[in-house]
């Protein structure tokens, strides 16, 4: 089965500063997918980034980006200059390929963005 | 467009009592997913509809857990009876698609059992 860990329950970073969060994974799959969404003190989950495995070029939106490292089986998401809007948990989820599987999800880190 | 709706937003139930939860998703999204955070823990994956049919309920955690999905649109989970660890929340999500597709989620419905 697979699992899904982030090692970092908290993770604290100065506004306008770059914060990187880590997740893991664990899966012998060869075609999946692997997510960031974040989720903001009382409102819905959104997602953040994706990634397909079968790409070898990390995925970036705008200040996100992601460092897949398929052979480590890591999956980070890297924050580049910080806003107060970040300030969420983040959740790293995988999801197998080749159907609509539920997401397997790590217990999330929660990003705290000091003014 | 609006997003996924749950409701109730916060429950408070008695241990032994029956909650409802209800689900709206995005309408034309034929993927429904069910997903439970217990206090401290992983957001666990409970079921997945297609359209009105149980995809994959290998999550769901004991048999007092019942979803629907009737006629493919609106779901319900009843628990019934509740147990104090059937406490936190529970989150609903939906999808239009396979593989990459996003899954679009609901704010929550946190169930209190005391």
């Amino acid at each position: 089965a697979q699992t899904v860990t982030q090692s970092q329950p908290e993770m604290s970073v100065q506004e306008a500063e770059t914060v990187t969060l880590s997740c893991t994974y664990d899966t012998s799959e060869s075609d999946y997918y692997l997510f960031w969404y974040k989720q903001p003190p009382s409102r819905q989950m959104i997602l953040v980034i994706r990634q397909e495995a079968y790409k070898q070029q990390n995925a970036t939106e705008n200040r996100f980006s992601v460092n897949f490292q398929k052979a480590a089986k890591s999956f980070s998401l890297k924050i580049s200059d910080s806003q107060l809007g970040d300030a969420a948990m983040y959740f790293c989820a995988y999801r197998r390929g080749g159907g609509a599987d539920g997401l397997t999800f790590g217990k999330g880190t929660h990003l705290i963005i000091q003014p | 467009e609006a997003g996924v709706t749950q409701f109730p937003s916060h429950s408070v139930i008695e241990k032994g009592q029956t909650v409802t939860l209800r689900c709206d998703p995005i309408s034309g999204h034929d993927n429904l997913y069910w997903y439970r955070r217990v206090m401290g823990k992983e957001i666990k994956f409970l079921l997945h509809f297609v359209k009105e049919s149980k995809q994959d309920e290998s999550g769901m955690p004991n048999n007092r857990f019942l979803a629907e999905r009737t006629g493919g649109t609106y779901s319900t989970l009843k628990v019934q009876p509740a147990e104090l660890e059937d406490s936190g929340v529970y989150f609903c999500a939906s999808s239009p698609g396979t593989g990459e597709y996003e899954q679009y989620f609901g704010p929550g419905t946190r169930l209190t059992v005391t």
